[in-house]
């Protein structure tokens, strides 16, 4: 079975803070994603890679940035966290031709 | 880009049951179209997809249907069980460009009363 580990399930910060999301993969999958969840709005992209130091702007990269330094592991990056990013945080991965895979998710709150 | 309308945003159904969610899509040329469940908690989780070179696919109580003239597509759940309940997403990707990117709707949460 595919397994994506997402380092922390809830996390609280404050507003200004640097914040990093972790996600790891087990699977050599080349391509990682993350995904922002809010209520009534689904899963918007934020950021995806699809090689080791490569990275594409999803539909809503504003305020974020990411790092692939290792093919297992895909970081998303808030460099200066504000309230409007308290959300849901989902890391997924895929491979060939397969479908994405996900993490459990990272709760973010920002206060 | 790629556009996803998803409905209802909710359903109740009572268990035995079929319960139907409905997505279209903007773009023609999208080409794979993946549901996923997720429960309370947890990821979303892929319970079936199909290729836009298929109209139907069936895996036990569950389907999917594809029409591509009138770009939409369907989730059918056939006899319900309570274990049912979660939120579906549909989404869609122009697979083989080899991003993979997916575009999800916006969700419905289904509640299957025993």
């Amino acid at each position: 079975d595919v397994k994506v580990t997402q380092s922390s399930r809830y996390l609280v910060k404050r507003t200004g803070e640097k914040v990093f999301l972790e996600c790891v993969q087990d699977m050599d999958h080349e391509n990682m994603f993350w995904y922002r969840q809010d209520p009534g709005l689904g899963l918007r992209l934020i950021y995806f890679s699809y090689d080791v130091k490569m990275k594409e702007k999803g539909d809503i990269p504003e305020g974020y940035s990411v790092s692939r330094e290792k093919k297992e592991r895909f970081s998303l990056i808030l460099e200066s966290a504000s309230t409007n990013q308290t959300s849901m945080y989902l890391c997924a991965t895929g491979g060939g031709t397969g479908p994405q895979h996900f993490g459990d998710g990272t709760r973010l709150s920002i206060l | 880009g790629e556009n996803v309308e998803q409905h209802p945003s909710t359903l109740s159904v009572q268990e035995g049951d079929s319960a139907v969610i409905k997505c279209t899509y903007s773009d023609s040329a999208s080409n794979y179209f993946p549901w996923y469940k997720q429960e309370l908690g947890k990821g979303p989780q892929l319970i079936i997809d199909i290729r836009s070179n298929v109209g139907e696919k069936k895996d036990q109580r569950i389907a999917v249907t594809l029409n591509k003239t009138a770009k939409h597509f369907s989730l059918h759940i056939t006899e319900t069980q309570p274990e049912d309940s979660a939120v579906y997403f549909c989404a869609a990707s122009k697979r083989d460009t080899g991003r993979r990117a997916l575009t999800f709707g916006s969700g419905t949460r289904l509640q299957v009363q025993p």
